[in-house]
């Protein structure tokens, strides 16, 4: 079956360092691939998203570039802010476009220290 | 605004009690999904739905039941064949066809047994 493997649990950047948070996927199909951000208190909410080999996310100065090659989704930031703050899902719908087929990964989460 | 309504925010339940989770949305989605969120385990599937009067297991449906009586409603009840029942839940809905994969969250309920 499908898999979305996120390494690192936590992460700790101080404000305006540079951010990358690492997403590799298995899967037998040509997925899309996604980002979910959650904010404390509430539910997740789709961050970025690219449907195809070589297609770039890009939200809020966060981007993440579909690579096939390696079966990766990174995300990553020039300059982090406090805002920022926040649990990172990674996440992969197959081929069908449906729902029912998205895998998330263990999530991240992100804490950007002032 | 148009989004997801989930209720309560806080729940507390005795062993052996079932309980009913509420979810609404006004969003004029077909497709309604409720999600377990457990840390460090990502979101997995319990039950979704692609229209009224139908529903399928997802990939942890034991313990839990549910109903698509309105567009508008798909409520969860957890039983008390639940094994491992504390956790948060998460309510959230799609269109069909094109775009399926991209999901709206409720805030989630945060359900803890005593």
């Amino acid at each position: 079956g499908d898999s979305v493997v996120q390494t690192e649990g936590q992460v700790l950047p101080s404000e305006g360092d540079s951010l990358i948070v690492n997403c590799s996927y298995e899967t037998t199909q040509y997925p899309s691939l996604f980002w979910y951000v959650q904010y404390p208190g509430e539910g997740p909410q789709l961050h970025l998203k690219a449907m195809k080999a070589n297609d770039k996310g890009r939200n809020k100065g966060f981007e993440a570039m579909y690579r096939k090659e390696t079966t990766s989704f990174h995300l990553e930031k020039d300059s982090v802010q406090e805002s920022d703050s926040a649990v990172y899902f990674c996440a992969l719908s197959g081929s069908s476009g449906s729902a029912r087929q998205l895998t998330f990964g263990s999530g991240t989460q992100l804490t950007v220290l002032p | 605004d148009g989004g997801i309504t989930q209720s309560p925010k806080y729940l507390f339940r005795k062993e052996g009690q079932n309980v009913t989770l509420s979810c609404e949305q006004n969003l004029n989605h077909d497709a309604m999904y409720w999600y377990r969120q457990d840390p460090g385990q990502g979101l997995r599937l319990i039950y979704y739905s692609q229209i009224v009067n139908d529903f399928q297991k997802g990939d942890i449906a034991e313990g839990y039941s549910v109903s698509r009586e309105k567009k508008e409603s798909f409520p969860l009840t957890v039983t008390s064949a639940q094994k491992n029942p504390t956790a948060f839940y998460l309510c959230a809905s799609s269109i069909t066809g094109v775009g399926a994969n991209v999901l709206t969250f409720g805030a989630g309920s945060r359900l803890t047994v005593l």
